[in-house]
């Protein structure tokens, strides 16, 4: 059972560039977010899916996109990085019952250089 | 606007005793608190939680009580074991909204 995968692990990126972080789970849940973990921020919410097909707003989402074209899959993208998103991206799911309790993903380290 | 705030970045405990975390918010609509724990190179995982309802929910060696009127949790560990060394994030939902607060180490000396 691997619960949340999120593809890649490691990445660094030249100002400017573009990428797509892949996040998938394997439990059915209807609900997938991605955040990210600044050092003294704690997780912020970027992105959420409350369903296939649907996507919202968290709390920073400038300057990134996301996709929910398949239930188990949601993709992260940003479009020209810059250096201010360098952080730890996590990806969660979570069942519409006890949506707030989570399942994290090992996160993926992204530096912008 | 860090809406919940975990104002001690670290906390050391002797393998025995109890640890006592602390958390504090901002927003009175929060209506449901959660404890992650989250180990190196690893994600946060849910710990216990508590609806706005209650004041005391406990599981196995975890409690957690809550203070609507401070606007305060805390998470009891008792007793206190090396392996629950790892960085503890308090979080509180409204809605679909949850908010973090930037964790707390604890290191557990055997």
């Amino acid at each position: 059972n691997a619960g949340v995968t999120q593809t890649p692990k490691f990445r660094v990126l030249k100002t400017g560039q573009s990428m797509t972080l892949l996040c998938a789970q394997d439990m059915n849940h209807e609900y997938m977010y991605w955040y990210r973990q600044d050092p003294g921020m704690g997780l912020r919410l970027i992105h959420y899916s409350v369903g296939e097909g649907t996507t919202a707003k968290g709390e920073v989402p400038d300057g990134y996109n996301v996709s929910r074209l398949k239930k188990q899959n949601f993709l992260l993208g940003l479009e020209s990085a810059a250096p201010s998103q360098t952080s730890v991206y996590f990806c969660a799911s979570s069942s519409s019952l006890t949506w707030s309790e989570a399942f994290f993903g090992q996160g993926t380290r992204l530096t912008v250089v | 606007d860090q809406q919940v705030k975990q104002n001690s970045p670290s906390l050391s405990v002797q393998e025995g005793r109890i640890s006592i975390l602390n958390c504090d918010y901002t927003n009175s609509m929060f209506d449901y608190f959660l404890w992650y724990k989250k180990y190196p190179a690893e994600g946060p995982t849910f710990l216990i939680s508590i609806s706005s309802i209650k004041d005391k929910n406990e599981d196995g060696r975890f409690t957690v009580f809550l203070n609507k009127s401070a606007k305060h949790l805390s998470l009891h560990i008792v007793p206190s074991q090396p392996g629950d060394s790892a960085v503890y994030f308090c979080a509180a939902s409204e809605g679909n909204d949850m908010r973090f607060g930037a964790g707390t180490r604890l290191t557990v000396k055997p």
